[in-house]
């Protein structure tokens, strides 16, 4: 897990407002993958990018949308903030060798939305 | 759409007692992977399990994948204060897309 990179941290945003969450995979991994949180719960795959294309899609709303750039860095952005955004956003990244390769995880931007 | 249970959802045990965590999907699974997350942490890969009825150990945790694929298991023998945390399992669905379990809390008290 070493290597994923995001930011920032933490973040305090209000209803209604736009949020931009970055992240930088491992070295040499080409896969990046954002999944969220909540409290007490599991993480929930949100999308996952490829080729700087969105591979596949969980049951989230239009809200979220994502990019990933030449480098293989991906951001996340949430528009219309919600209450129940608020979460623990993860990336993790991965190589795009076939199915069900492990996932290395960045720490993590802690996300509040008041 | 796939499904992937544990249980139990919390366990508490005295330091030297063992700890099994059950995960069972809904559909068959090519493989399982198994993550650890320390409080306020993210999760780490653990281990995986590619084969029916595959038993992996890493030091006092057991892996265990199911003969028919659709459940597995992580058991710890004399759990340390050090295992404290949430142990999920994930399967796979389309490409590297994870789809995990609920998770299990252990607490391990000195």
């Amino acid at each position: 897990d070493a290597g994923v990179t995001q930011s920032p941290t933490h973040l305090i945003k209000t209803r209604g407002q736009q949020v931009t969450l970055r992240c930088s995979p491992k070295s040499g991994h080409d896969t990046v993958s954002w999944y969220q949180q909540a409290l007490g719960q599991g993480p929930q795959f949100i999308f996952q990018y490829y080729e700087e294309e969105e591979r596949q899609r969980g049951n989230f709303p239009d809200r979220f949308s994502g990019h990933q750039f030449p480098n293989y860095s991906s951001e996340l952005n949430v528009n219309a903030l919600l209450l129940g955004d608020s979460a623990l956003y993860l990336c993790a990244s991965s190589l795009n060798l076939g199915q069900g390769r492990k996932a290395f995880f960045g720490q993590g931007t802690r996300l509040t939305v008041v | 759409g796939q499904q992937v249970m544990q249980i139990p959802q919390y366990q508490h045990v005295q330091e030297g007692e063992d700890f099994t965590t059950y995960c069972n999907s809904s559909t068959t699974l090519s493989n399982i992977q198994w993550y650890k997350q320390r409080p306020g942490g993210h999760p780490v890969f653990l281990i995986q399990l590619v084969k029916s009825g595959e038993v992996k150990k890493q030091k006092r945790l057991t892996f265990q994948f199911g003969e028919a694929k659709k459940n597995s298991s992580l058991h710890i023998t004399a759990t340390q204060t050090t295992d404290v945390g949430t142990y999920f399992c994930a399967g796979p669905g389309a490409t590297n897309k994870l789809i995990f379990g609920t998770g299990t809390l252990l607490a391990v008290q000195p």
